[in-house]
């Protein structure tokens, strides 16, 4: 079967850095994409990852390796609004997305 | 400025009776689809639509149908609700479909409470 992994909650301190891990098992892959989703809201976009490396877009960067099937997303200088969810999902071979249960991430002062 | 609403926001309704959520987009958007959205689960689609009468199942689809007459309109149905199908429901529109690069704009939810 197809298998989305990624941790239930994080902790993390404002101001800090945090990883987000997401590993997968699919039928194939054609990318893989991290939303965020705030308490009560829609999940929106944050980064598409294809080729393994590292993507940076300002504060968050999302890293690949698809050899590992394997995906990070980094938040650097945290701040109380990044308090979210965080969404792992995998397009695999027949263009289908797979969705992770997300990550809840909580900033503490 | 909400380029995607769902309506209702949120419902109650008891085991047994119909049930209709809409999805309505100002962007012209080709693709459409409902997902529901459980504590635990990732989000799992239910029907998606591409295009105007087009639409097709997806992987929780069972006691639901969906219609789309409109380019705007995406409907998804309960024809007799159960208390599993208890959930928030989002809507979710694209521009290219199942392609690479394809993001998902999704509606603000529809919490949705069978008794």
């Amino acid at each position: 079967g197809q298998n989305i992994d990624q941790p239930t909650e994080m902790t993390a301190t404002e101001g800090a850095i945090v990883q987000i891990n997401c590993t997968y098992q699919t039928s194939g892959f054609n990318g893989l994409f991290w939303y965020q989703q705030h308490a009560g809201e829609a999940p929106t976009f944050l980064s598409y990852n294809v080729l393994d490396g590292l993507e940076e877009k300002g504060r968050f960067s999302s890293f690949l390796s698809r050899s590992k099937g394997y995906s990070y997303l980094l938040l650097k200088e945290l701040q109380m609004k990044d308090s979210a969810s965080y969404l792992c999902a995998v397009l695999d071979s027949n263009y289908q997305l797979i969705w992770g249960a997300g990550t809840k991430l909580i900033i503490k002062p | 400025d909400a380029g995607i609403t769902q309506s209702p926001r949120h419902k109650v309704t008891e085991t047994g009776t119909p049930v209709t959520l809409r999805c309505h987009q100002t962007e012209n958007h080709r693709y459409m689809y409902w997902y529901r959205q459980d504590p635990g689960h990732g989000l799992r689609l239910i029907h998606y639509s591409y295009g105007v009468k087009d639409t097709d199942k997806g992987e929780v689809s069972d006691g639901y149908s969906v219609s789309r007459s409109k380019t705007e309109d995406f409907l998804l149905t309960l024809e007799s609700a159960t208390s599993s199908q208890t959930s928030v429901y989002f809507c979710a529109i694209s521009e290219k479909g199942h392609s690479g690069a394809n993001v998902l704009t999704f509606g603000a939810g529809s919490r949705l409470t069978v008794l």
